[in-house]
């Protein structure tokens, strides 16, 4: 089964709005990472954030941790029409780091 | 230019012809995965290295073989391939936890 699973499914907004997707686990994790991928392309890491830390941020891009709920966001600040892809969380479990897990995704579009 | 190169790109073969693809990175990651990705499914681990000879399955293994004799390269094998087989194949490698990730390879079993 999937450790982390994104919502929504899909999102549509505006260009110029903000972009909230969501990520829940299941098990305890040392790392949670976010990738982007546009359509039918290879995957771009975007941002990880460890298990110690609650907050992380990179250009307009933040993202936030809670362990205790299992759960983390990814937030994408005045967004673009470039800005329409696919994005996916994933995480490397405490017991097996090595096994890095993916989410479903949620598929962002960003309308001019 | 760190990359990490797949090939074929895109593949159409039959059922039970055995194929190979291949993946080859240059950043000297010790780390190497292969995943498949499916509609509604995301990313699934196949199998993974984390070192020269060390390999170890991930979540659908089954049908797939792997090796890692150089660092560089970790060549994805179906021995005798089949129509649920059909999917995008992606390959990654890393070092300090962040993948870097192929350009996928797109096979289709017939």
């Amino acid at each position: 089964s999937q450790q982390g699973e994104e919502d929504p499914q899909a999102l549509s907004i505006q260009e110029g709005e903000n972009a909230t997707m969501n990520c829940s686990y299941k098990t305890s994790i040392n790392n949670l990472q976010w990738y982007r991928q546009n359509s039918g392309r290879g995957l771009v890491h975007l941002i990880l954030i460890r298990s110690n830390e609650r907050e992380k941020h990179s250009g307009r891009l933040r993202v936030t941790l809670d362990t205790s709920k299992k759960s983390s966001s990814l937030l994408i600040t005045a967004s673009r029409a470039a800005d329409t892809a696919s994005y996916f969380c994933a995480t490397d479990m405490k017991t097996s780091y090595d096994k890095v897990i993916f989410g479903p995704g949620t598929s962002l579009s960003v309308i001019p | 230019e760190a990359q990490v190169t797949q090939n074929p790109r895109y593949l159409i073969t039959v059922t039970g012809k055995k194929l190979t693809v291949t993946c080859s990175q240059n950043m000297n990651h010790e780390y190497m995965s292969w995943y498949r990705q499916d509609p509604g499914l995301g990313l699934r681990q196949i199998y993974y290295s984390m070192n020269v000879e060390v390999t170890d399955k991930g979540d659908v293994p089954e049908g797939y073989k792997v090796s890692r004799k150089e660092k560089r390269n970790f060549p994805l094998i179906l021995e005798s391939p089949s129509p649920n087989q059909t999917s995008l194949y992606f390959c990654a490698s890393s070092r300090t936890g962040e993948l870097f990730f192929g350009e996928g390879s797109r096979l289709t079993v017939l």
